[in-house]
């Protein structure tokens, strides 16, 4: 089993819409967690920092649970250009794990 | 700007030479890196961890013969395609990470631009 799974996708949300997905994470000692985004033949950028409970950035959201080993990223008011695969990350001191991404179309 | 310089963007050879690629972390010191390869339409794939000064730990089914990687300082890291096939052709992506254990907001990762290699 892998240590960071993640629903591969794709959703395909209307412009404007609210779209949710969660990670899994099986390894209890990982100590953060990020959310990459990324975009056809380009390289992964850092979306967003997950270090305690949760936290927001502008129309995104990302939430830990740490009882139930997941986290969450939630895409508000959608944009076309959030059209992208999301990979989630979990770290701690000696290891970092990549979940394979989940694909967001976003349609005008 | 970039935090992380990988070299070369593109790169198109023949059949039994070998390709070295560059990563290197431009203004921190890289604890530890990572080298991916991406199919099209499919997902990033672990290929080694590399800390500075020791030998990288390669997955499962990656053959290190073939897949040399050098990590001589805490800034630049190379992985070399040994006798490049057809079947090497993808898109290579290195990371950089710095981590202070105990820290966790000191972690910093960030990813290099990507080499798309074809081999002909």
């Amino acid at each position: 089993r892998k240590e960071v799974e993640q629903d591969p996708g794709p959703f395909n949300v209307p412009e404007g819409a609210t779209v949710a997905f969660n990670c899994t994470y099986s390894n209890s000692a990982s100590q953060s967690f990020f959310w990459y985004r990324q975009d056809c033949r380009k390289e992964p950028k850092l979306l967003m920092s997950v270090y305690s409970s949760g936290n927001e950035d502008g129309r995104f959201t990302a939430q830990l649970n740490r009882a139930s080993q997941y986290i969450s990223l939630l895409i508000r008011d959608s944009k076309l250009s959030d059209s992208a695969t999301y990979l989630c990350v979990g770290a701690n001191d000696y290891k970092l794990s990549f979940g394979a991404g989940t694909t967001v179309t976003v349609r005008a | 700007g970039a935090v992380v310089s990988q070299h070369p963007s593109w790169v198109i050879c023949k059949s039994g030479t070998s390709v070295k690629i560059e990563c290197r972390s431009l203004d921190f010191q890289a604890t530890t890196m990572f080298w991916y390869r991406q199919f099209p339409k499919q997902s990033l794939m672990l290929m080694a961890t590399s800390n500075e000064g020791s030998k990288a730990t390669y997955e499962q089914g990656v053959e290190k013969d073939k897949f040399l990687i050098n990590h001589a300082s805490l800034t630049l890291s190379t992985l070399t395609v040994t006798s490049a096939h057809p079947e090497d052709s993808s898109f290579y992506i290195c990371s950089a990470r710095f981590h202070r254990q105990g820290f966790r907001s000191s972690e910093k990762l960030f990813f290099g631009s990507g080499t798309q290699l074809s081999v002909l």
